[in-house]
């Protein structure tokens, strides 16, 4: 059902950097709707990191950017820390018949 | 502070009916939209539609329209799902978020969740 793609899983050691990826269509990301991203804690409500593809809300360490070009955006999380091991959620607005806000499909990170 | 209080779990058999609450505070309820997201087990967020408790306007994803409703009573600052012929794959629990504002088409407070299990 979600129409923005993202990798399962990413992983990484205590202080490397992370990428994830998400993955839109004309319809959606290539049709210059924003970009925002969630992280959702085990067992807990998401939570809004970026809106807007690149700005952080309030409280919100600067470790976390976005960033977002053509139909793909990506998130990136540098100084890895134990507590970013959640699931992140990519999500836009889509002009099309099928729903007109859209979630990717989630990345669980995993800090080794 | 601004926070989106849901109602607690529910148990429904297949082809009952579920209505799922959500009480704003912190602020004007009618200024925001409220969103109703779900996450069945394991799997990821699905967005279900909107609500505008000024007008009472709403918007439902393609896939929920004949089965979904949402309402509000903006005399106690209360949205409401309600989900009808519920099915086992209705199992998930269910979100309610507010719109941050007319510039972003984002979710910046989150209801704590409520879980529906259809069994």
């Amino acid at each position: 059902q979600s129409v923005l793609t993202q990798p399962p899983s990413v992983s990484g050691a205590p202080g490397q950097r992370v990428t994830i990826s998400c993955t839109g269509s004309s319809s959606n990301i290539g049709a210059n709707y924003d970009v925002h991203w969630y992280r959702q804690l085990p067992g807990t409500a998401p939570q809004l990191l970026i809106y807007g593809n690149t700005n952080r809300p309030s409280g919100v360490p600067d470790r976390f950017s976005g960033s977002k070009s053509g139909t793909s955006a990506s998130l990136a999380i540098t100084g890895l820390q134990a507590e970013d091991e959640a699931d992140y959620y990519c999500q836009s607005y889509d002009n099309s018949l099928s729903g007109f806000y859209v979630f990717g499909t989630g990345t669980k990170v995993t800090v080794l | 502070q601004v926070q989106l209080v849901q109602s607690g779990a529910e148990v429904k058999k297949p082809g009952a009916s579920v209505k799922v609450s959500c009480k704003a505070s912190g602020y004007t309820f009618t200024d925001h939209y409220i969103h109703w997201m779900r996450q069945a087990p394991g799997q990821g967020l699905e967005w279900m539609g909107w609500i505008n408790p000024d007008s009472g306007a709403t918007n439902y994803a393609q896939r929920f329209q004949d089965r979904v409703s949402m309402t509000r009573d903006t005399s106690i600052g209360t949205a409401f799902l309600d989900v009808n012929r519920v099915r086992s794959d209705d199992t998930a629990v269910y979100y309610c978020a507010r719109r941050w504002g007319p510039a972003w088409r984002c979710m910046d407070v989150w209801g704590q969740g409520t879980t529906v299990t259809v069994s």
